[in-house]
């Protein structure tokens, strides 16, 4: 299994500010994929991270808003810019399970994300 | 168009009384079911992958199963440290993205 570590862990921010989270996984892995869950929600992919080339968004989610960076196979950070109360939700990393077959997806900590 | 609907939304149980939540989905062509357990403020800890009709898991008091229109997650004997909400997740073919249903809220009291 993948382990997977996420920064900060929570943070409050004022609105129109922009706050990056951090991901990091023990191993090298191909996709990192990003979520959102709102408060009481389940969760929303905002976009999937491939080393060496530029993430794919979901619907609904723009590049300008949610920069995504992927340097290297273990790490990635996702931006939230510009913030507005919106955005308060618990912000997810995810890798896929090593191996040609997609066994499952591990899931960091999270970020908690209050803007007010 | 692929969707995830599970049943109930929240369930609340005494300790040591057996049940069941549903997962329901409708997708072209499914590749995996994942089940996960939720903790508040934690992100999902994976439980079990099925991959076709027929097949079962079992980890602890908890079974999950798997039919070609739904899957159960059977919790026998809960105990209060089982309370979390639990959220299927389906993997349509052709796609590396899950689909996640709402989840079930499960509380166990003693």
């Amino acid at each position: 299994s993948a382990v997977i570590s996420q920064k900060p862990s929570r943070d409050i921010c004022q609105r129109g500010t922009s706050l990056t989270i951090q991901c990091q996984v023990d191993s090298q892995v191909t996709m990192m994929f990003w979520y959102r869950q709102q408060p009481g929600q389940s969760l929303t992919l905002i976009a999937t991270a491939n080393q060496g080339s530029e993430a794919t968004y979901e619907s609904g989610f723009v590049i300008d808003k949610f920069p995504i960076s992927r340097p290297n196979l273990t790490f990635s950070t996702l931006t939230v810019s510009n913030m507005s109360p919106e955005d308060s939700s618990i912000y997810l990393c995810s890798v896929d399970s090593s191996g040609a077959v997609k066994e499952t997806q591990y899931f960091g900590p999270g970020t908690r994300l209050l803007v007010l | 168009e692929d969707q995830v609907t599970q049943s109930p939304e929240a369930l609340r149980l005494q300790e040591g009384e057996s049940s069941s939540l549903n997962c329901s989905y409708t997708v072209s062509g499914l590749r995996g079911l994942f089940w996960y357990r939720q903790d508040p403020g934690k992100g999902p800890e994976f439980l079990f992958t099925l991959y076709s009709a027929g097949e079962e898991k079992e980890k602890e008091r908890l079974k999950a199963t798997l039919t070609k229109k739904e899957s159960f997650l059977h919790i026998t004997a809960p105990k209060p440290e089982d309370s979390a909400t639990y959220l299927c997740a389906v993997l349509p073919r052709n796609t590396d993205k899950l689909i996640f249903g709402t989840g079930t809220r499960l509380q166990v009291f003693p």
